[in-house]
């Protein structure tokens, strides 16, 4: 069990660019969730997967944001036209079927900045 | 009004102090109730974890739920220097959208 990882650590773009994230799960997690941290707030929830299927967005998301999960086990977050409000930590969680509906288990978090 | 309150604090406690964070919420179908550590620029770390009403204990750590008051409680026993970080409280119920507190940030001063 190596934990949840997350790719790049941090991230540094322009406005207007386009940027993507990388998730690997815990081996053997079926179920993953994408959240947005700003500084002094807690996780705001994104997306979450079940498998390779997306059931539940947050109505916050926006349009540029999208996420897949094409196979069941890594998943990427890509957002179009960043803005600077964009700029914040995206955290990946990901859970097991097997464990509670209380437990995830979550990466070290990506760090955007939009300049 | 949020669907979860928590004190952002800061709370600052001597060495061996038992620290007590509190979250209060709104939505009472809430049913699972955790408690996260996070250290600065690190993703949050599972604490605790309990289902419904109740108190559940582990280590230095105990859990305590009130759904009648919906209010939940983690009291940290012994407290460290390297209990030093930031509380977050979050709750679901049979969805699949957890919801999170603010956080408190607390330290623990040797």
């Amino acid at each position: 069990d190596t934990g949840v990882s997350q790719n790049p650590r941090h991230k540094i773009t322009k406005r207007g660019q386009n940027v993507t994230f990388r998730c690997d799960p815990i081996s053997e997690h079926n179920r993953l969730y994408w959240y947005r941290q700003t500084l002094g707030q807690g996780p705001e929830f994104l997306t979450y997967f079940q498998n390779e299927a997306q059931l539940e967005k947050s109505r916050l998301l926006s349009d540029r944001f999208s996420a897949e999960r094409p196979k069941g086990s890594f998943s990427t977050l890509e957002i179009q036209r960043t803005e600077q409000g964009d700029s914040a930590m995206y955290l990946c969680a990901s859970s097991s079927p097997a464990r509670g509906l209380g437990e995830q288990y979550f990466g070290p978090g990506t760090r955007l900045t939009v300049t | 009004q949020k669907e979860v309150e928590q004190d952002p604090g800061p709370l600052s406690v001597p060495e061996g102090a038992i620290v007590s964070l509190n979250c209060t919420y709104s939505n009472s179908a809430f049913q699972y109730f955790m408690w996260y550590r996070q250290y600065s620029r690190k993703g949050p770390e599972l604490l605790m974890y309990t289902y419904s009403s109740g108190n559940k204990e582990d280590g230095r750590f105990t859990a305590q739920v009130d759904k009648s008051s919906k209010y939940i409680s983690l009291f940290i026993r012994d407290s460290q220097p390297s209990d030093s970080a930031t509380y977050l409280c979050a709750m679901r119920y049979t969805g699949n959208q957890f919801y999170f507190g603010t956080g408190t940030s607390l330290t623990v001063i040797p």
